[in-house]
């Protein structure tokens, strides 16, 4: 079956240092794969999304960058932390369009 | 714009009665739609989905019914259980794209 990685669970970082999440996907292949972020109250805002290697979109400009390096790893970086940063981010992959999102359990992100 | 609001934001039910979660949608071009479970600290868990073609999907102890002449998603659950407490959100997405609106959720709360 398919499971879906993600870590750390939690993170504390200092404004202006670097940030590296991790998603690894097992059990299947080419998914696409999502970040979300999601905040108190809100719904779920989509990030990036990829659909094969190395293919990266950008739904909202920001402080933040994707990458696929390999067909089931996925990564949210930060080159320099914003206090505006903090949240909940979610992991996310499903098999093709029209198709459920199966989500990993997050990462809670706090700035200080 | 496109928005997926709920009419509940807490929903209280006695243990072994029957639950029911609505949603609302506002884009006429979503065929395709899921209600996903979310506790505490947790990423959300798929629970069912439904397309457009269809009026009524069931699934154990859940039904998720469609109304698109409304723009109206509901989640049933049957005998409502403890573990049933948890934030529930529905989610639709437009043909053709791999943008998810989400909602911002029902907290159920299963009374003993």
């Amino acid at each position: 079956s398919q499971t879906i990685h993600q870590w750390p669970a939690t993170l504390v970082q200092p404004v202006g240092s670097p940030l590296s999440l991790e998603c690894t996907v097992e059990g299947t292949s080419n998914p696409n794969l999502y970040w979300y972020r999601q905040a108190a109250g809100r719904g779920l805002q989509l990030l990036f999304y990829s659909v094969g290697i190395g293919q990266i979109s950008s739904e909202v400009p920001q402080n933040l960058s994707a990458s696929r390096p390999q067909d089931r790893q996925f990564i949210l970086s930060s080159k320099k932390l914003l206090l505006s940063d903090s949240g909940f981010y979610l992991c996310a992959w499903s098999t093709g369009l029209n198709q459920p999102q199966h989500f990993g359990d997050g990462t809670r992100l706090s700035i200080l | 714009g496109e928005s997926v609001g709920l009419h509940l934001p807490t929903l209280s039910v006695q243990e072994g009665d029957n639950s029911i979660i609505n949603c609302a949608y506002s884009n006429s071009a979503s065929d395709y739609f899921i209600w996903y479970k979310q506790e505490s600290g947790k990423g959300p868990q798929f629970i069912i989905d439904i397309r457009s073609n269809m009026d009524k999907r069931q699934g154990q102890r859940v039904t998720v019914l469609l109304n698109k002449t409304v723009k109206h998603l509901s989640l049933q659950i049957a005998a409502t259980q403890p573990g049933d407490s948890a934030v529930y959100f529905c989610a639709d997405l437009n043909s053709g794209t791999y943008k998810y609106i989400f909602g911002t959720g029902t907290r159920l709360k299963v009374l003993a």
